[in-house]
């Protein structure tokens, strides 16, 4: 079974602080994603990236950046976390073509407060 | 916005009834995808229809797809506690090179 792996399950930090938030996957999987989710909003796609060291804007990028040196490991960065960036965050990775599966972390719940 | 819209957001069912859940989309798709998440834990992947099909099976689960209404449905037989979830359907436009989700629809069984 695919395991994605999310470093922490719950995170609170302060306005103005550098957050790091780290996802690892198992599978050798070249597609990573990284989501948040709020209620009535759905899932919405921050950042994804195809290959290591690639890195593509989702729907909503403002305030965060990515990290992926390396295949297994893709980390969302909040450069200076704002009250409005508390939400769950997910990661997911995928094989190949954009159209396969998507297999999902657990989740942070980040609070910023 | 090109995301799906499922309904109802919300759907409380007696154990052993049958649940179904739609999902709309706007512009044409290559796939379609339903998603169940727990509370408090990611999404898991259920089962993937291509645009080509209209109907797919998996164990209790029935995913139908009509392109001429751009919109799918998730039929769940013989319900469970353990269904109790959210669903959600993603979208793979032809247009696009990611999948999109939508809202959810948040399923509870009754015992």
């Amino acid at each position: 079974d695919v395991k994605v792996t999310q470093s922490s399950r719950y995170l609170v930090k302060r306005t103005g602080e550098k957050v790091f938030l780290e996802c690892v996957q198992d599978m050798d999987h070249e597609n990573m994603f990284w989501y948040r989710q709020d209620p009535g909003l759905g899932l919405r796609l921050i950042y994804f990236s195809y290959d290591v060291k690639m890195k593509e804007k989702g729907d909503i990028p403002e305030g965060y950046s990515v990290s992926r040196e390396k295949k297994e490991r893709f980390s969302l960065i909040l450069e200076s976390a704002s009250t409005n960036q508390t939400s769950m965050y997910l990661c997911a990775s995928s094989y190949g073509h954009s159209n396969q599966p998507q297999h999902f972390g657990d989740g942070t719940r980040l609070s910023i407060l | 916005s090109q995301q799906g819209e499922e309904d109802p957001q919300a759907l409380s069912i007696q154990e052993g009834e049958n649940a179904t859940m739609n999902c709309s989309y706007k512009t044409s798709i290559n796939n379609l995808q339903w998603y169940r998440q727990n509370s408090g834990r990611g999404l898991v992947h259920l089962i993937l229809i291509r645009s080509n099909e209209r109907e797919k099976h998996s164990g209790r689960l029935r995913v139908t797809l009509d392109t001429s209404k751009k919109s799918s449905s998730l039929l769940i037989t013989a319900s469970r506690a353990a269904d109790t979830a959210s669903y959600f359907c993603a979208t793979l436009y032809s247009s696009a090179s990611k999948i999109i989700f939508g809202s959810g629809t948040r399923l509870s069984i009754r015992p």
